[in-house]
């Protein structure tokens, strides 16, 4: 069926550096992606979103590119912080539906 | 800061209990949905409204059930709770095009922990 992955369960970034979390996804008429961080104890926290039109759109320190050809997705964290240590998830939404696609996760861990 | 708000946050109870686990938003937003959440895996959609009145059941199947009587309240009921139902429920409304591209963007609760012994 249709469904959203992530390809590394776990990243380990050290503090500053850059973190991309990556996400392949199999729904070709999916309208928009989104973005979302997870902290311990938290519901999932919208970080971003992007349409199926474009390929990048970036945020505060955040950066989120769509390649349609190989229907992949990535986050892209600048100057990672402690505070982005986090589970992240993609979604996949079409437009007028309620049904919104998560993968599974990727851990974030920022090593001091 | 969500405004949408899960009680209670952690409950342990033993099987065969009802129990009810309350949300409300203060967004005023139509769309109001149920996830169930096991630690570090992906969301599965359970239940989901429209607005008042509507409730659908979403893509894993669950014996709870809901209910949408006011715009900002959308409680879940499990009547008999088997340890099976142990997990985390998570509550999220959402508002169409909040997104910075026009996304459907969910906004979420912090979730209740549900563990049935």
């Amino acid at each position: 069926g249709e469904s959203v992955g992530l390809h590394l369960p776990t990243l380990s970034v050290q503090e500053g550096d850059n973190s991309i979390i990556n996400c392949a996804y199999s729904n070709s008429a999916s309208d928009y992606f989104i973005w979302y961080k997870q902290e311990s104890g938290k519901g999932p926290q919208f970080i971003i979103d992007i349409r199926s039109n474009m390929d990048k759109r970036q945020g505060q320190r955040v950066t989120v590119l769509l390649n349609k050809t190989v229907k992949h997705l990535s986050l892209q964290i600048a100057a990672t912080q402690p505070g982005d240590s986090a589970v992240y998830f993609c979604a996949e939404n079409t437009s007028g539906t309620y049904k919104y696609i998560f993968g599974t996760g990727t851990r974030l861990k920022v090593l001091a | 800061e969500a405004d949408i708000y899960q009680t209670p946050r952690y409950l342990v109870i033993g099987t065969g209990k009802k129990i009810t686990l309350e949300c409300s938003q203060t967004m005023g937003h139509d769309k109001m949905y149920w996830y169930q959440q096991d630690p570090g895996m992906e969301l599965h959609l359970i239940h989901y409204s429209y607005g008042v009145n509507s409730t659908e059941k979403g893509d894993l199947s669950s014996e709870s059930t809901v209910s949408r009587i006011r715009t900002e309240h959308f409680p879940l009921t499990l009547e008999s709770a088997r340890p099976s139902h142990t997990s985390q429920y998570l509550c999220a409304s959402s508002e169409y095009g909040t997104g910075f591209s026009g996304a459907n963007v969910l906004t979420f609760g912090a979730g209740s922990r549900l563990t049935v012994l």
